[in-house]
């Protein structure tokens, strides 16, 4: 299994809290990328990062940021956290760029709970 | 906008026999396509990856194969057994998009 951790693996939060998942990767992948998945939508495209400190928005960006200090670690924070935004969180790494087809790995999650 | 549809509703199967899993995808004419399985509590697994013009691809007892034409992957699991219970989504990576997935439940 491809090096992923994401921490926390479960929280439970109250509406308007700030709050950060960490995916951390031993792979020393350059590409990261941060889904969430909701029942009827599938995996969804948050950010993700083609390098250190380099970073871009995917299809549900709004109401979420992102930083990527080291190669191996990729944050993704709620400034202020809503209902809407409870969901699985997933991180993903691939070697390469995705024009170049190669599969992505994942870790096991997050699951957040906003009450 | 891109989008791929995949059944929604479960695919119940006796061991044995050969479930075959559906992927349509709209507006977009990709040169790959790939397929991954997600158990219960876990992240995606990576299982093929199909270049448009291969139509037919293999490894084990999985068998995937892609037409262009009717913009549709077919996933197969031959022999199909319990272990192969699981959620199987398909995904345009160059895209970054995926599906929702098609829950297969393969009873003995």
């Amino acid at each position: 299994d491809a090096g992923i951790t994401q921490s926390p693996r479960h929280k439970v939060t109250e509406t308007g809290t700030p709050v950060t998942l960490r995916c951390h990767q031993t792979e020393n992948h350059r590409y990261m990328y941060w889904y969430r998945q909701d029942p009827g939508h599938g995996l969804r495209l948050i950010h993700y990062s083609y390098g250190v400190k380099d970073t871009d928005k995917g299809e549900v960006s709004d109401g979420y940021s992102v930083s990527r200090s080291k190669t191996e670690d990729f944050l993704l924070t709620l400034e202020s956290a809503t209902s809407s935004q409870t969901s699985v969180y997933f991180c993903a790494i691939s070697d390469t760029d995705r024009a170049t087809n190669q599969p992505q790995h994942f870790g096991d999650g997050t699951r957040l709970s906003i009450l | 906008s891109q989008k791929i549809e995949q059944n929604s509703e479960a695919l119940n199967i006796q061991e044995g026999k050969t479930a075959t899993l559906t992927c349509n995808y709209t507006n977009y004419s990709p040169a790959y396509l790939q397929w991954y399985r997600q158990d219960p509590g876990r992240g995606p697994v990576f299982l093929l990856l199909i270049r448009e013009n291969e139509k037919e691809k293999r490894k084990e007892r999985l068998k995937v194969t892609f037409d262009t034409t009717l913009k549709q992957s077919l996933f197969h699991i031959t022999a199909s057994q319990p272990a192969d219970s699981a959620t199987y989504l398909c995904a345009l990576t160059d895209k970054l998009i995926f599906g929702t997935g098609t829950r297969l439940q393969v009873f003995p």
